[in-house]
Order: C-alpha cells, then sequence, then structure tokens
C-alpha cells in the first residue's frame, strides 16, 4: 500500500514554455502533499507543502508565481512549472502523508520527475 | 545552516558487515526522524522511523538509535548486502511530522 506515482517520469521542455507535472497517491487519500527539488548529488529540498483544497505553503525562496501548486483532491497535485528556464533543469519528487496523528507520520514518495529545459 | 547534517558523504562496508550511517542535528525541537533510502533517479523510500520518546527501533536488519542529548541518531544494517547499496538521507521533522528536514544523503556501497 501507499504508493505515490508522478507524470511524467522525464520530461524536456524549451525555455519560456510550462510543464505540468501530476503527483497521485494511488490507494489512500493524502491530505498533505509535499514537493521537493533534487540537485545532482545533493539533498531533497522542500518547495511547498500542498493541503487539499487550501493554498500551497512555500518555503522562503521559493516562487510562489513560478512553482504553481494545486492540490484539487485527496488523491491529485500538480506542480506547474512556468515560463521555464535552463536553470529550472532539476529532479523534482512529490510526497504524500497518510493523515495526521498515530504512525501517520512518514511520507510516501514518488519516484520522481526529471525536468530539462533548453 | 544546515539543521540535518550527514557528515560521510560515502561508506563502503564489505556484505555481511554491519553498515553504520550517521546523522547530527542543531534543532532541539525535532521530535520525529526518519530514515530513507534512495536510488539514483528514483523517489526515497521510506526504511525506518523513531521518535523523541524512543532511543531504539527495530525492523529485520535496520536498527536506528537516538541520542537525544547529543542530538545524534544513526542507522545500522546487519548484514549489510548489495542490494544496500543507495544514498540514504535522515530527516527530522517537529510535531506531527510537519515540514521534514531532510539530510544530504550518505552513499552506501556495500562489496561482495
Amino acid at each position: 500500500g501507499a504508493v505515490v506515482s508522478q507524470h511524467p517520469s522525464w520530461v524536456i521542455c524549451k525555455s519560456g514554455t510550462s510543464v505540468k507535472i501530476e503527483c497521485r497517491s494511488l490507494d489512500f487519500q493524502a491530505t498533505t502533499m509535499f514537493w521537493y527539488r533534487q540537485f545532482p548529488k545533493q539533498s531533497l529540498m522542500l518547495m511547498a507543502t500542498s493541503n487539499e483544497g487550501s493554498k500551497a505553503t512555500y518555503e522562503q525562496g521559493v516562487e510562489k508565481d513560478k512553482f504553481l501548486i494545486n492540490h484539487a483532491s485527496l488523491t491529485l497535485s500538480t506542480l506547474t512549472v512556468t515560463s521555464a528556464h535552463p536553470e529550472d533543469s532539476s529532479f523534482y519528487i512529490c510526497s504524500a502523508r497518510l493523515g495526521l496523528g498515530g504512525s501517520s507520520y512518514e511520507q510516501y514518495f514518488g519516484p520522481g520527475t526529471r525536468l530539462t529545459v533548453t | 545552516d544546515q539543521q540535518v547534517k550527514q557528515n560521510s558523504p560515502s561508506l563502503s562496508v564489505q556484505e555481511g558487515r554491519i553498515s553504520i550511517l550517521n546523522c547530527d542535528y542543531t534543532n532541539s525541537m525535532f521530535d520525529y526522524f526518519l530514515w530513507y533510502k534512495k536510488y539514483p533517479a528514483e523517489g526515497p523510500t521510506f526504511l525506518i522511523s523513531i521518535s523523541s520518546i524512543k532511543d531504539k527501533n527495530e525492523d529485520g536488519r535496520f536498527t536506528v538509535f537516538l541520542n537525544k542529548s547529543a542530538k545524534h541518531l544513526s542507522l545500522h544494517i546487519v548484514p549489510s548486502q548489495p542490494g544496500d547499496s543507495a544514498v540514504y538521507f535522515c530527516a527530522a521533522s517537529r510535531v506531527h511530522g510537519q515540514n521534514f528536514v531532510f539530510g544530504p544523503g550518505t552513499r552506501l556501497s556495500v562489496l561482495p
């Protein structure tokens, strides 16, 4: 159980275009989803926390107008990279949390999306 | 300022031996800690967790030890297997698992 999928797994786009990445919890409802970014040989950097039905909370230094996050349902969150630039090229990973309380603190990660902006 | 540190970027261990991965944190408000394993181009996989009310948690070959006074935790893998070769991330959070902070990771290589 607790499977999280991401689509696409790999995408190449041209500078100036927008790219949407989907994160789905396949067998559970996730009230909270997280979006991370990983640079080569570096750790995961939390970009934003997304709660179903409300606006995402962005970490300091992350442009909310550039990285649009929508969490429209309990099983789907999307990250849209708008007006992409080559420096946005990275590995984007989402995670979903089962819920609050009990032992539900673990985050289950998607497989990641490799974005390359040319 | 790194709140979660993994000072060894890499570790090599012989198959069958014990692997010990270390993690230090600076924020005394952290009360929940997790270890994740990550293969290249894949998302992290949850391994084991520990809350601050415990000092040890065991799951099969994996044991996590927490020393709150030293703000240090470690992951022991016994016996180590070649399939354990991956990058291991330590993560910490405050109450109710909000906003995990990840360490930089340690690349473990288990040699056959």
